[in-house]
């Protein structure tokens, strides 16, 4: 049972133009959302999250929206750069538990 | 350095044989997550620590897999009979607890299996 779904495995946007990732879950009782960026042969490194009090989180370049309602949260990178083209992954969690992740997007940002 | 550190970066082995993954966590995070990503899959959740609560051991997918926490810091992961699904890159995590969920993850161990 996949709590947390990336259902686009990859994504292909042009340099400047805007990434927009996205994620589903379907626990109701997560309250804290992150999203992740991994290179290859490298361990993810965390990017921006948001609190389930909260419906946007702005830093920088990464935005970060969460509809609770629709169980929906997405990631805006705006502009895209090609250094931003990684795996980016989905994650949620409860106080106290184990942060869930999703399958994964692979965004690739062409010049 | 300041980071969770993982060791070894690779290693090979032979079907049967058991392996120890090692995980230093970030000094002070009481919280500890045990990842796998095999080829051209997410994060599998294996096992997690946090302070001196009993590990959340749902993600390990046999006993085979055990895991270990010794002081509240340095976690070994122990696979024991290796078998060759059990081939991928294993992460280690830690954040601070509470209410803190940040996990900072290490570079992570590549286990080949042969």
């Amino acid at each position: 049972d996949q709590q947390v779904k990336q259902n686009s495995p990859s994504l292909s946007v042009q340099e400047g133009r805007i990434s927009i990732l996205n994620c589903d879950y379907t626990n109701s009782m997560f309250d804290y959302f992150l999203w992740y960026k991994k290179y290859p042969a490298e361990g993810p490194t965390f990017l921006i999250s948001i609190s389930s009090i909260k419906d946007k989180n702005e830093d920088g370049r990464f935005t970060v929206f969460l509809n609770k309602s629709a169980k929906h949260l997405s990631l805006h990178i705006v502009p895209s750069q090609p250094g931003d083209s990684a795996v980016y992954f989905c994650a949620a969690t409860t106080w106290g538990a184990q942060l869930v992740f999703g399958t994964g997007t692979r965004l690739l940002v062409s010049p | 350095g300041a980071g969770v550190s993982q060791s070894p970066s690779n290693k090979v082995t032979e079907k049967g044989k058991d392996v120890e993954l090692r995980c230093d966590p970030i000094s002070g995070h009481t919280a500890l997550y045990w990842y796998r990503q095999s080829l051209g899959q997410g994060l599998e959740f294996l096992i997690y620590f946090q302070g001196n609560s009993a590990p959340d051991k749902s993600g390990l997918p046999s006993d085979r897999f055990s895991a270990e926490r010794t002081g509240g810091s340095v976690s070994t992961l122990t696979i024991q009979r290796t078998q060759q699904e059990d081939s991928a890159v294993y992460l280690c995590a830690s954040s601070l607890g509470g209410d803190s969920t940040e996990a900072f993850f290490g570079q992570g161990t590549r286990l080949t299996v042969v």
